[in-house]
């Protein structure tokens, strides 16, 4: 089965630094995958989509990377502060005509000023 | 259009009463989907609609489950004879063709 897979240790990481999360995915080719950060008590907000004909796509401080060799998506954070702080979520749509989001577990976390 | 709106943000029911939540999507999205989730996890479908038909259903949902889009805008999901396992947080999302899908504050459901 389609299957998303997250660190699923949180992360720690100091104020300024460069935040680094992964998403592999195995037993299919996704079209597209998506980032989502989620806050406690809140539903997920959607960041950034990016195609498996693109290599890299950024918004802001926001970067993300698909390498479908690999079978892997990079997530970074740069210049990171704790408002930084959250769950972040990688999700891809299932293959067929529903287009349900598979998800990951979500990887925790935590900017340190 | 504020975005995706669920109502209520909490509920606390006792075990075997039904309980009903509401999804108003952004107005020109045609695609509308629940997700439950719970602590540590991620969000886990339970239903899709396209319009007012809906598509899918997750094979995890009970019987005791319904969900319905009569005019193809809002969107209700009914639990029957609630248990303790049915506590978690309930998402709704909608979007159009292509796109990412945009998610409502949840409903939390805690069942005692």
């Amino acid at each position: 089965s389609q299957k998303i897979e997250q660190n699923s240790e949180a992360l720690n990481i100091q104020e300024g630094k460069t935040a680094t999360l992964t998403c592999n995915y195995t037993n299919y080719s996704p079209a597209y995958l998506q980032w989502y950060r989620q806050d406690p008590g809140r539903g997920p907000v959607f960041l950034l989509l990016i195609r498996e004909n693109e290599k890299e796509k950024r918004k802001e401080r926001l970067k993300v990377t698909f390498d479908t060799t690999l079978k892997q998506s990079l997530f970074h954070i740069t210049a990171s502060q704790p408002a930084d702080s959250a769950t972040y979520l990688c999700a891809n749509l299932h293959a067929g005509n529903n287009r349900k989001l598979i998800w990951g577990l979500g990887t925790s976390l935590a900017v340190n000023p | 259009d504020t975005g995706v709106s669920q109502d209520p943000r909490h509920k606390i029911t006792k075990r075997g009463q039904n309980v009903t939540f509401r999804c108003d999507p952004i107005s020109e999205h045609n695609r509308l989907y629940w997700y439950r989730q719970t602590l540590g996890q991620g969000p886990e479908f339970l239903t899709y609609f396209q319009n007012e038909a809906q598509l899918e259903k997750s094979r995890l949902l009970s019987d005791r489950f319904s969900a319905e889009r009569p005019k193809g805008s809002f969107s209700t999901l009914e639990i029957q004879r609630t248990e303790q396992g049915d506590s978690a947080m309930y998402l709704c999302a909608s979007r159009e063709a292509n796109t990412e899908a945009f998610f409502g504050q949840g409903t939390r459901l805690t069942v005692v």
